[in-house]
């Protein structure tokens, strides 16, 4: 079965600082993985995706995450925070196949003090 | 630019009050879902249509049904709103070759 762990609920950073928001996997194959942001009122926005490509892969807005197979982990970071990026991000794994289905993280809430 | 759009943007509804969500998208995607998202939580599927194949999640309410009478129009019906349906309700799309899903701006609901 797949899931997904996200390490921390609320992460708090000053603006200029880098950003490292944590989540680890269980998949019996290859997943595909995702990270979303979520800005409030909003729908959720596509950041970045692995899908057996590069393990370093580089998303919108200067976020970028690395896909490790021995630590079963898919880290979001950025090198300097921006005001901009207080939201909240999920994690999410896809099952593949036809219907595409994801497996959600339960949240980050990223919060950025000036 | 395609894209998947919600209207409304926000539904005020009366407790037990019929009531309708619309999703529509420009992306001609095959896969359509809804899901319900409640305050800090996560987005929890409720339903999806493979073309027009409905398949609904196992835990999902009797209360929540869905339409999708053409590719690029999705319903999402609540026949008696509950106070505890209040929430974020997300529609997305995703085609048979993609991994990803394509989320419109949610409708927001509130039960009086």
């Amino acid at each position: 079965a797949q899931s997904v762990t996200q390490l921390d609920s609320h992460v708090s950073v000053s603006e200029g600082t880098p950003v490292l928001l944590r989540c680890n996997y269980s998949s019996s194959y290859s997943p595909s993985l995702f990270w979303y942001v979520q800005h409030p009122n909003k729908g959720l926005q596509l950041l970045l995706k692995y899908t057996s490509a590069a393990t370093l892969v580089k998303g919108i807005n200067g976020f970028e995450a690395e896909f490790k197979k021995s630590e079963t982990s898919f880290h979001l970071t950025k090198p300097s925070a921006h005001m901009s990026d207080a939201a909240e991000y999920f994690c999410v794994v896809s099952y593949g196949g036809a219907t595409n289905k994801l497996i959600f993280g339960t949240g980050t809430l990223l919060a950025v003090q000036p | 630019d395609a894209m998947v759009i919600q209207n409304p943007r926000y539904q005020v509804t009366q407790f037990g009050k019929p009531v309708t969500l619309s999703c529509s998208q420009t992306l001609n995607h095959n896969v359509m879902y809804w899901y319900q998202q409640k305050s800090s939580q996560a987005p929890k599927l409720l339903f999806h249509y493979y073309d027009k194949d409905f398949n609904n999640e196992a835990d999902t309410p009797d209360n929540f049904q869905s339409r999708r009478p053409n590719t690029s129009f999705c319903f999402l019906d609540i026949r008696s709103p509950g106070l505890g349906d209040a929430a974020m309700y997300l529609c997305a799309t995703s085609r048979k070759s993609m991994n990803e899903q394509f989320f419109g701006p949610g409708t927001r609901l509130t039960v009086l």
